[in-house]
């Protein structure tokens, strides 16, 4: 089946500093989603890409989709202690309606 | 977030005993999705529902069971509840605009 890989599991970051998490794909992908879940809280979503080579940024964070539509990145710049929680990419398939989630990355932040 | 909730919030419950946990939302989403929460897991989609009455198994389905009755009402059950059922829950729709999930059910099976 599916499977969606995220690296690093755990990220510790001192605050101001930069660092980016990465999201693989076995299979090509439809869309690649990615959620923020708050530590006790539920996942909310931040953002979808759908095409090749997309890039797209909210403020501070900047996602990429690879070429191929099996990676993914997200990049946080200037990381602030707001940005404390896991990051979930989720990918689904053309075929499908269930999103499969990575593993997470669960970003601490040293002040 | 988007008319959805679900109860209880929190549950214990002993082992062998049925435990139905419920999702409800107000806006009338047609694909509704449980999904279980284990640390070093992420997500993992147990079943979903595209329909009133329909519904399809996720990658860890067994031990569990779905109906959809009304469009508003996704309910999950553990037939006989086992320890390694112990975890957090989470119910969720398709905005069009990712998903939107509830705020999730703590079961602790002992």
């Amino acid at each position: 089946g599916q499977q969606v890989m995220q690296i690093p599991q755990y990220q510790h970051v001192q605050e101001g500093e930069d660092f980016t998490t990465y999201c693989n794909s076995s299979t090509t992908l439809s869309n690649i989603q990615w959620y923020k879940q708050r530590p006790g809280g539920h996942p909310v979503f931040l953002i979808q890409l759908v095409k090749s080579g997309e890039v797209k940024k909210q403020k501070r964070l900047t996602f990429q989709f690879g070429e191929a539509k099996k990676n993914s990145s997200l990049h946080i710049t200037a990381t602030q202690t707001t940005d404390v929680g896991t990051y979930f990419c989720a990918g689904l398939l053309s075929a499908g309606n269930k999103l499969t989630f990575g593993g997470g990355t669960r970003v601490l932040v040293k002040p | 977030d988007a008319g959805i909730t679900q109860s209880p919030r929190h549950k214990v419950t002993e082992t062998g005993t049925p435990v139905t946990l419920r999702c409800h939302q107000t806006e009338n989403h047609r694909y509704m999705y449980w999904y279980r929460q284990d640390p070093g897991h992420g997500l993992r989609l147990i079943h979903y529902s595209y329909g009133v009455k329909d519904t399809d198994k996720g990658e860890v389905s067994d031990g569990y069971s779905v109906s959809r009755s009304k469009t508003e009402d996704f309910l999950l059950t553990l037939e006989s509840a086992t320890s390694s059922q112990t975890s957090v829950y989470f119910c969720a729709i398709t905005t069009g605009d990712g998903y939107t999930f509830g705020s999730g059910t703590r079961l602790t099976v002992v």
